[in-house]
């Protein structure tokens, strides 16, 4: 089946720091997601990007539609400790599709 | 206020008792699904259903089974040929064929824990 890969899994960084993570598939997709899990809860949508190429930001947080469609990055300027949480890409192809996640990246950021 | 509803948040079973997770939406939403998330694990696929009276199995459904009798209702039941059922659940709902595609909407969760 479709998969997506996401890296890093893990990051511990340092409060103020940015932050660059990424998603890859074997795989086209017209629709990227980034969702962000705080602990003991459920995944919150943070970005939907529609367009190969396209740039979209919310607060500090950047991401992007990659050229072939088959990536997305995610960006996150000067972290603070509220950000902490596992960050999930998703991809889907229509919007009668299932939405394919990837197995998250865990940030833990350090005051 | 529109919103999914998982409940209870905390549930406690013994080993060899059925449970069940209910799953209310006031959306509006044609689909649901149910994922388990183990610790430090990403989101597995355990049933899913998209319209009423209908529903498919995911990638991991040995165990489990499920309802869609009616819209705003998506019980899952976690039996006893569950082998390993401690783990976090979380149902989500999707309303295909809009016009932008915004992916699922979660619940907060229920965490299940076999004693």
């Amino acid at each position: 089946g479709q998969q997506l890969n996401q890296s890093p899994q893990s990051m511990f960084i340092q409060e103020g720091e940015d932050v660059s993570m990424n998603c890859t598939s074997s795989s086209i997709f017209n629709t990227w997601l980034w969702y962000k899990q705080d602990p003991g809860e459920g995944p919150v949508l943070l970005i939907a990007l529609y367009k190969a190429g396209e740039l979209t930001s919310n607060g500090r947080l950047t991401a992007q539609f990659g050229i072939t469609r088959k990536d997305s990055f995610l960006n996150i300027s000067a972290s603070i400790p509220s950000d902490v949480g596992i960050y999930f890409c998703a991809g889907m192809k229509t919007s009668y599709d299932k939405v394919i996640f990837g197995p998250g990246t865990s940030l833990s950021v350090i005051p | 206020d529109g919103g999914i509803t998982q409940s209870p948040k905390y549930l406690f079973r013994k080993e060899g008792q059925n449970v069940t997770l209910s799953c209310e939406q006031n959306l509006n939403h044609d689909a649901m699904y149910w994922y388990r998330q183990d610790p430090g694990q990403g989101l597995r696929l355990i049933y899913y259903s998209q319209i009423v009276n209908d529903f498919q199995k995911g990638d991991i459904a040995e165990g489990y089974s499920v309802s869609r009798e009616k819209k705003e209702s998506f019980p899952l039941t976690v039996t006893s040929a569950q082998k390993n059922p401690t783990a976090f659940y979380l149902c989500a709902t999707d309303d295909p064929g809009r016009e932008a595609n915004y992916g699922y909407t979660f619940g907060s969760g229920t965490r299940l824990t076999v004693v």
